[in-house]
């Protein structure tokens, strides 16, 4: 089952910064954070293992609620460059398939 | 380290013909994913592949559609006959599968069945 992301899009001035969410229904065994710029390959920015491990970006950080099978990136001080689509894609086991959600779309302005 | 190529970067072709998708994972890696992306929707995983051996095709739509990896190197996705719905972006990823789980992305092959 797909999951579910908010906001579907956000607007921003650098500098300022962003949350967004996933919810999956499902018990997950980690969640995997993508960022898509149009035409172009999603690129990994985050994982976030069951147990609190996390791996990714220096710039970038996100937050796992197994319990709640929820989990949040945050982008601090955004830059021109973070503008693109996010995705989060859940996974139920370690190696196992991505169910992405729908998408926020970010921008940032100057 | 090379990334993961998929090639042909674009491909037109009319209903009913056959197209290969070819995917070239980073070397090493003994996960292979392929995705796919349909206009307006969500990327939709069609399979994974551990080495040569096909571990969840769980997404692959229906039997016009045939995966192979060969040697455990390669990829290749036939589709075969085409039909208009299969137009979309088709993504392939992979991950060494031990020390770390995240998945690479290749650029795509943008499919156009017209």
């Amino acid at each position: 089952q797909q999951p579910v992301q908010s906001p579907q899009a956000v607007i921003l001035r650098e500098g300022e910064d962003a949350v967004i969410n996933c919810s999956s229904s499902k018990a997950l065994y980690s969640v995997h954070w993508y960022r898509q710029k149009h035409g172009e390959a999603p690129v990994f920015l985050m994982i976030l293992l069951k147990g609190g491990e996390q791996k990714g970006h220096d710039k970038i950080s996100a937050s796992f609620n197994e319990k709640k099978q929820q989990s949040s990136l945050y982008l601090t001080a955004s830059q021109l460059s973070y503008s693109g689509t996010y995705f989060c894609g859940p996974t139920r086991t370690s190696y196992g398939k991505l169910t992405f959600g729908q998408g926020t779309i970010l921008t940032v302005h100057p | 380290e090379a990334g993961v190529t998929q090639f042909p970067s674009h491909s037109v072709i009319e209903k009913g013909q056959t197209v290969t998708l070819r995917c070239d994972p980073i070397s090493g890696h003994d996960n292979l994913y392929w995705y796919r992306r349909v206009m307006g929707k969500e990327i939709k995983f069609l399979l994974h592949f551990v080495k040569e051996s096909k571990q969840d095709e769980s997404g692959m739509p229906n039997n016009r559609f045939l995966a192979e990896r060969t040697g455990g190197t390669y990829s290749t996705l036939k589709v075969q006959p085409a039909e208009l719905e299969d137009s979309g972006v088709y993504f392939c990823a992979s991950s060494t599968g031990r020390v770390s789980y995240e998945q690479y992305f290749g650029p795509g092959t943008r499919l156009t069945v017209t």
